[in-house]
Formats: structure tokens, C-alpha cells, sequence
């Protein structure tokens, strides 16, 4: 049970060129999750989805796109990347299903800058 | 407009005593709230969390107590150990959003002396 992978861990841009992070989850959870982290900051929500098909905006969507064709994928694209998206991103799923189960699961991350 | 605030960027702590991290929130929809622990290059990961029908919960050497009139919860941790050195999240969830979405703090660096 590896739990939440993402691909790459780094990843260095060029400002307008395009690339995709994978984020899996093999614990069939129905909610997935994207995430940024700024230096000293929180994580603000980019992208979620609550299942298979399903997909809306979070806090920061500008710049991104996702879909969500299977369970265990959750993609992240940038399009035209700009010198703001230098950040690092963090995928997480939740199980479904259980009242009152917050916990979100956390993959390792992946840390892209843009030059 | 920041709605999860930890004030306190960093703390240090001599082993073996008590960390209280504390955290404040403005959004009165958030009924469900939760901390967690974080590594360098690592992801996040929950320690702890605590519904707003209760005022504390306990795991271990972990206490998460929450303030609703005050819009207040503090973690305590107690003893503290060296290996509980890292950054920590604090968070809060609005139930009737349906999205389990999680609004976070900016963190506070915690650091065990031993």
C-alpha cells in the first residue's frame, strides 16, 4: 500500500512551457485534493474532486486545470507556466464515507520552479 | 484574508516540556479542525483532530483543546522529544461545505532542545 505517490519530486520550467504532475492513490478514495505551498505559508486548495468525473475550483484554480477519469489518478496541469507558479504542490485524497473523517493523506510532494 | 492564523512562526522548546502551539480562526462555519506534523521535503501528515461538539481530545502525548466563543484551539505536547521538530499545521473544515475542504494556517516551526 504505497498510499498517495506524485511525479516528479522537482521539476525546473521555462516561463510559457506546459507540463503535467501526477498525483495516484491506490486506498480507492473517493476525494482528492491539490495543493500549493509558498514559502512560510499555508497550503492553499488549487483543485479537487470528489470522484471520478467530478472535478471544481479551489481557493487558487488560475494557471491549472485537472481531471479525474479514474479513482486513483488526479493530474495537475499547468499551462504556460509563469515565474508565480514557482511553488511546491501537494496532492492528498480522503476516504469517503465515514462521518465525521476529516483526515486528508498526503503525498510527498513535488517541488517546481519556473525560470 | 487569512481565516486560519498561527501567529507564532516558530517556538523552541527544552526537551522533556510542554509545546503549546496555538491557533486562531474568523470563519464561524468551521465546525471540524485538525493539526498536522510536517518534515522538511515530506508531505504532511494528521496528528490530531477535534470536532466543535467537543472542547478536548487526547492521543498520547497529544491534547488538542478548543475554544469556540474565542475561536481559539492550542495543541499541547507533552513531553516534548526532539523528533517532534518540524512545522505544524493547524486546520479547520466547514462540514456543511461538502467538500472536506481544508483551510490551513501558515504554520509554526517547532523546534525540541535537548
Amino acid at each position: 500500500n504505497a498510499g498517495v505517490t506524485q511525479t516528479p519530486k522537482f521539476r525546473i520550467l521555462k516561463i510559457g512551457q506546459s507540463m503535467t504532475l501526477q498525483c495516484t492513490q491506490d486506498m480507492n478514495h473517493n476525494y482528492m485534493y491539490w495543493y500549493r505551498q509558498d514559502p512560510g505559508m499555508g497550503l492553499k486548495l488549487i483543485y479537487y474532486s470528489v470522484g471520478a468525473g467530478i472535478t471544481d475550483k479551489g481557493e487558487v484554480p488560475n494557471g491549472y486545470n485537472v481531471s479525474r477519469s479514474t479513482t486513483e489518478d488526479f493530474p495537475l496541469r499547468l499551462e504556460l507556466a509563469a515565474p508565480s507558479q514557482t511553488s511546491v504542490y501537494f496532492c492528498a485524497s480522503r476516504l469517503s464515507g465515514q462521518p465525521q473523517s476529516y483526515e486528508q493523506y498526503f503525498g510527498p510532494g513535488t517541488r517546481l520552479t519556473v525560470t | 484574508d487569512q481565516q486560519v492564523k498561527q501567529n507564532s512562526p516558530s517556538l523552541s522548546v527544552q526537551e522533556g516540556r510542554i509545546s503549546i502551539l496555538n491557533c486562531d480562526y474568523t470563519n464561524s462555519m468551521f465546525d471540524y479542525f485538525l493539526w498536522y506534523k510536517k518534515y522538511p521535503a515530506e508531505g504532511p501528515t494528521f496528528l490530531i483532530s477535534i470536532s466543535s461538539i467537543k472542547d478536548k481530545n487526547e492521543d498520547g502525548r497529544f491534547t488538542v483543546f478548543l475554544n469556540k466563543s474565542a475561536k481559539h484551539l492550542s495543541l499541547h505536547i507533552v513531553p516534548s522529544q526532539p523528533g517532534d521538530s518540524a512545522v505544524y499545521f493547524c486546520a479547520a473544515s466547514d462540514s456543511g461545505a461538502g467538500s472536506y475542504q481544508l483551510t490551513f494556517g501558515k504554520g509554526t516551526k517547532l523546534s525540541v532542545i535537548p
